[in-house]
């Protein structure tokens, strides 16, 4: 079945250190976004990407890199620059172009203590 | 400022008790409005792309309107497997990107 999987579903980190989240998709899509959500927000966009070894950033993005370099691939870097980690972390794709919903994976929560 | 406002931000409701959930936007140029459910700890699952005002859309017990200002998630005779949070985003102008509201959480009672 197509879908997106996202990995781990709970990762521990220590302050100072980077970690980054495994986004995978088999929807042949061309478009791939990381968001973020906390407890009574909205999701903020973190990055997206719209085609191959390119990508934008989002709203939220001090902190945070990524990479495209595979279709199928968009791993998010939460680095030790981000002030506030600990949150819940979604990645979704979605064909381009205007009307096209995302699809989501079940995400990561991402605990920094 | 929000540009997308959901309300209420949480809802609690006895099986069978009908009711509505709103979306409220202030943007123009509004090309498509997105309904999700999410269940805790999982991600958003696609419901409906409302696209024009006067345009309705159901699925079982879910039925969505759109007006020019807002949107409404109806859910008739709910049972406590709709318990989730809902969640609205809209698609304006030539930007792809969607905005989400920050949720409704319902709670149907047994």
């Amino acid at each position: 079945d197509g879908g997106i999987t996202q990995s781990p579903k709970y990762l521990f980190r220590k302050e100072g250190q980077n970690v980054t989240l495994s986004c995978e998709q088999n929807l042949n899509h061309d478009a791939m976004y990381w968001y973020r959500q906390d407890p009574g927000q909205g999701l903020r966009l973190i990055y997206y990407s719209q085609i191959v070894n390119d990508f934008q950033k989002g709203d939220i993005a001090e902190g945070y890199s990524v990479s495209r370099e595979k279709k199928e691939s968009f791993p998010l870097t939460v680095t030790s620059a981000q002030k506030n980690p600990t949150a819940f972390y979604l990645c979704a794709s979605s064909m381009p172009g205007l009307n096209s919903p995302l699809h989501f994976g079940n995400g990561t929560r991402l605990t920094v203590t | 400022e929000d540009q997308v406002t959901q309300s209420p931000e949480a809802l609690r409701l006895q099986e069978g008790e009908s009711s509505s959930l709103n979306c409220s936007y202030t943007v123009s140029g509004l090309r498509g409005l997105f309904w999700y459910r999410q269940d805790p700890g999982k991600g958003p699952e696609f419901l409906f792309t409302l696209y024009s005002a006067g345009e309705e859309k159901e699925k079982e017990r879910l039925k969505a309107t759109l007006t020019k200002k807002e949107s409404f998630l109806h859910i008739t005779a709910p049972k406590p497997e709709d318990s989730a949070t809902y969640l609205c985003a809209v698609q304006v102008g030539g930007s792809y990107i969607p905005t989400f509201g920050r949720g409704t959480s319902l709670i149907v009672h047994p």
